[in-house]
């Protein structure tokens, strides 16, 4: 199975920067990449897919880019209702699908 | 607006067994593959199994195999998951999931609690 890591683990930033959340697969998946926001008591909500594709309604200040095993999602002007914990989703010749271990947005 | 709502959760004993139920409502059910994808507390997402529109195709997650099988009633607009011989390690909140695409999930329920302990 294609094992996915994340980085940084957890990051405390402050309102109007921008940030930089890393995803790494254990091999290269083709932009088959999924990112996802929770908010605690709440379920995930897809925010970009296919490494780059910003799923409707989602604010524009989301972006994601990579190729290969490497990605990344960038969130510019922090607000701060974008605190909560960003999953990355890999999908590459599905199933299985595996999650990244997730990384946690503090707002200062 | 679609609805996804998951029921059936509940505090169970090792080793037993669980029916969990996910009713769609908000899209035409009958074209959408669904997911059941589940988070053990305070720890991240694990997907859990798929099934095809038609039930066609049917997927696990190797930690569920043979102990977990998902089912749906389209006429319902229904999916379930049926679980046996549960472990401490099945204690998660379990959500259903889907996206017309298939593997990226747009649509989640608000998750059921599943809690294994004696």
């Amino acid at each position: 199975d294609i094992q996915m890591t994340q980085s940084p683990s957890s990051l405390s930033t402050s309102v109007g920067d921008r940030v930089t959340i890393t995803c790494r697969a254990s091999q290269g998946i083709s932009s088959s990449l999924a990112w996802y926001q929770q908010k605690p008591g709440q379920a995930p909500k897809l925010l970009i897919y296919a490494a780059s594709r910003l799923e409707r309604g989602v604010p524009s200040r989301f972006s994601g880019s990579g190729s290969g095993a490497d990605y990344t999602l960038t969130i510019s002007n922090l607000q701060p209702e974008d605190f909560g914990t960003y999953y990355c989703q890999q999908y590459y010749n599905a199933p299985p699908i595996t999650f990244g271990p997730g990384t946690k947005v503090d707002i200062k | 607006e679609v609805q996804l709502v998951e029921s059936g959760g509940d505090l169970v004993q090792p080793g037993g067994s669980l029916r969990l139920s996910c009713a769609a409502s908000g899209l035409d059910f009958n074209r959408f593959a669904m997911n059941w994808v589940r988070q053990a507390p305070g720890k991240g997402l694990e997907w859990v199994a798929y099934i095809s529109s038609t039930s066609g195709t049917i997927h696990y997650a190797d930690s569920v195999k043979g102990r977990f099988t998902v089912s749906r009633d389209n006429a319902k607009n229904s999916v379930y998951l049926q679980t046996i011989s549960l472990k401490d390690e099945d204690t998660a909140l379990y959500y259903c999931a889907t996206g017309i695409t298939g593997w990226q999930f747009p649509h989640w329920g608000q998750g059921t609690l599943v809690v294994v302990s004696s």
